[in-house]
């Protein structure tokens, strides 16, 4: 089984700075993968960002990066250049191999100050 | 860019009535899943299919829940008695392959509200 802990309920942080948004996971896989969703207010869940178990590399994907430490089962999501438009909700996700259902975490919302 | 549809965007219903949540998955997509989220709270997996079969459903996922791929390009949630508790978001999403590293495309979801 897996499990998605995200500790920050809310973040609040001011246009134009970086953000770390934190995650942690548990699992018994040797081989899984870690995702990233935003979720707006309009209600739609949109893929961001994906880093594998096995990938040395943190993964980045624009102003989107992963902090991925493998021994500490983490894998927090860096937004840089906060924009307004990044207020949403974000959630953290994960794959495993035994089941490749998607396990998400409680969600963190983030909120954008002008 | 292809995307997962779902109609309708909002639906409300009746206490003990059957509802039918429509999903049209990118079409080269093998494994789709459907998803809800109560206001407020975690998206929660419901139930997962391929070659036309279930793969893995959730404790939520009782015998007033069923799926159906009925002509090769939909796939519905039909809920056959609906509860005040079934009111929520739900959503649809499909994936190429069924291993770890592939992300899952989400529909917009629809709103169930049951009253």
């Amino acid at each position: 089984a897996q499990k998605i802990t995200q500790t920050q309920p809310g973040m609040f942080v001011q246009e134009k700075e970086a953000v770390t948004l934190d995650c942690t996971y548990d699992t018994s896989d040797q081989s899984y993968g870690l995702f990233w969703y935003k979720q707006p207010s309009s209600g739609e869940m949109i893929f961001l960002i994906y880093q594998g178990s096995y990938d040395e590399q943190n993964a980045t994907e624009g102003r989107y990066s992963l902090n991925f430490q493998k021994a500490r089962k983490s894998a927090n999501l860096v937004i840089s250049a906060s924009q307004l438009g990044d207020s949403a909700m974000y959630f953290c996700a994960m794959r495993g191999s035994s089941n490749y259902k998607l396990t998400f975490g409680k969600g963190t919302l983030l909120t954008v100050n002008p | 860019e292809p995307e997962v549809t779902q109609t309708p965007s909002h639906q409300v219903t009746q206490m003990g009535q059957e509802v039918i949540l429509r999903c049209v998955p990118i079409s080269n997509h093998l494994y789709f899943y459907w998803y809800r989220q109560i206001l407020g709270q975690k998206v929660e997996f419901l139930v997962s299919f391929y070659n036309n079969e279930i793969s893995e459903k959730s404790e939520i996922f009782d015998d007033q829940f069923s799926v159906e791929r009925p002509d090769g390009s939909n796939f519905t949630l039909k809920i056959r008695s609906t509860k005040l508790e079934d009111s929520a978001m739900y959503f649809c999403a499909s994936t190429t392959i069924g291993t770890a590293n592939s992300p899952l495309h989400f529909g917009n979801g629809t709103r169930l509200t049951v009253t």
